[in-house]
């Protein structure tokens, strides 16, 4: 059975940049779309963001799109999100997702706070 | 852009009663995009239901999908004490949308 783990959450002021990673594990990670969903404290499920399994196709929700960029190397079944320009309103626990949610990690809370 | 609104926000019942979850889009969707979600407190959200009316690996049978066009239902034939949660219908693509979800709660 599938697995990922996301890492590289924490505190960034607003304006700033963080990258956060999902490590895949127990499938054939470049055969996947993968996605990332993020959920606001007390709020429900946002899609963020999904990349096709070879990493040439990608796309965005309006509220990240010119700010976040996914990307995935499949030689080390890794999952990338570039955040740039993070403001208040992105805090939320980011989930990476196999597919478009039929797997889930754990999380990685992101807090962007002066 | 489609956007999903679920009904109730909130069901309180009793366990062995039957839940019934609505999940209605703004504009006609294909079947084989819609799927349902459960979510408890702290954890990550897991897949109940894809293209609709297909149960993932190890769901158990009370849980059952249906509908088409706009109007889609989850519903949980008899409320066993772990099923307390919220409920998120989800339909994706190239891009994906999740419903405001549904808080079924103890009555």
């Amino acid at each position: 059975e599938g697995q990922v783990v996301e890492s590289g959450g924490g505190l960034v002021q607003p304006g700033g940049s963080l990258r956060l990673s999902c490590a895949a594990s127990g499938f054939t990670f470049s055969s996947y779309v993968m996605s990332w969903v993020r959920q606001a404290p007390g709020k429900g499920l946002e899609w963020v963001s999904t990349i096709s399994g070879s990493g040439g196709s990608t796309y965005y929700a309006d509220s990240v799109k010119g700010r976040f960029t996914i990307s995935r190397d499949n030689s080390k079944n890794t999952l990338y999100l570039q955040m740039n320009s993070l403001r208040a309103e992105d805090t939320a626990v980011y989930y990476c997702a196999i597919n478009y949610g039929s797997g889930w990690g754990q999380g990685t809370l992101v807090t962007v706070s002066s | 852009e489609i956007v999903l609104t679920q009904s109730p926000g909130t069901l309180s019942l009793s366990p062995g009663e039957r839940a019934t979850l609505s999940c209605r889009a703004s504009q006609s969707v294909s079947s084989s995009y819609l799927a349902w979600y459960q979510q408890k407190p702290g954890q990550a959200p897991r897949l109940l239901i894809y293209g609709t009316s297909y149960r993932a690996a190890g769901i158990p049978d009370r849980f059952s999908g249906s509908g088409s066009g706009t109007d889609f239902t989850l519903t949980i034939s008899r409320l066993e004490p772990e099923d307390f949660a919220v409920y998120y219908c989800q339909h994706y693509g190239s891009s994906a949308t999740f419903g405001g979800g549904t808080k079924v709660e103890i009555k």
